[in-house]
């Protein structure tokens, strides 16, 4: 199975400031005959049910703010919070879909400092 | 509006069977893979299942191989978990995602609410 990292396993961070989280894959999740890494983003906020941020790495889902901000390739991945706003406060997570099974970083829990 | 709409967990004892639903509406249910996703209380998310299209694959967690069978009717638009053998591990809150392609390898572009298995004595 490929196993997925992130770090770190929380942080707090202002309004207005950016908020990091990446993600480690135990083999690469680059596809060479397309050059797409198979990697999303979720976001999990409490008391619903998760929401897709990021597909490919860095190819943001429809509606999704253009603060979010997903990139890496191979084994190395960033999910970037340019501008923390209060409705971002959420368990973040990555998932790859290379390979099956699918699976999940633990995820990174964002809070207002 | 995509909209999934899971039924039928609940408390069981170990050992015994329960059987998931989930109903789809808003999209072509029968151009597109389905999957179920759990989380344990305090945990964080596990792929469980999922399915092809066309029912021709299947793929499972080593944590409930051979214990669950996941299945889809599209003519009914529905995709179930029947899941036997259940063990106090197996507690979570179980959802039901759309997948983005028609493979097994994709990602969950939609999710719904979730219906909560819980397995006690």
């Amino acid at each position: 199975d490929v196993a997925m990292t992130q770090s770190p396993d929380s942080l707090a961070v202002s309004l207005g400031e950016r908020a990091t989280i990446n993600c480690k894959s135990s083999q690469s999740l680059l596809w060479n005959s397309n050059n797409k890494s198979y990697l999303a983003w979720y976001q999990h906020r409490p008391g619903q049910p998760p929401k897709l941020l990021i597909s490919w790495a860095s190819t943001r889902e429809s509606g999704v703010p253009d603060r979010f901000l997903g990139s890496g390739s191979g084994r190395d991945f960033t999910l970037t919070i340019s501008s923390l706003q209060a409705e971002d406060v959420a368990v973040y997570y990555c998932q790859q879909y290379y390979s099956v099974p699918r699976t999940f970083g633990q995820g990174t829990k964002v809070e207002i400092k | 509006e995509v909209q999934l709409v899971e039924s039928g967990g609940g408390l069981v004892r170990p050992g015994r069977s329960l059987r998931l639903s989930c109903v789809a509406s808003g999209f072509t249910f029968d151009d597109y893979a389905m999957h179920w996703v759990r989380q344990a209380p305090g945990k964080g998310l596990e792929w469980v299942s999922g399915v092809t299209w066309n029912s021709a694959t299947t793929g499972y967690a080593v944590s409930v191989r051979g214990r669950f069978t996941i299945s889809r009717d599209n003519a009914r638009n529905s995709l179930f978990l029947e899941m036997n053998n259940l063990k106090p591990e197996d507690t979570a809150l179980y959802y039901c995602t759309k997948g983005a392609t028609v493979t097994v390898s994709d990602y969950f572009d939609h999710w719904g609410q979730g219906t909560l298995v819980t397995v006690s004595s």
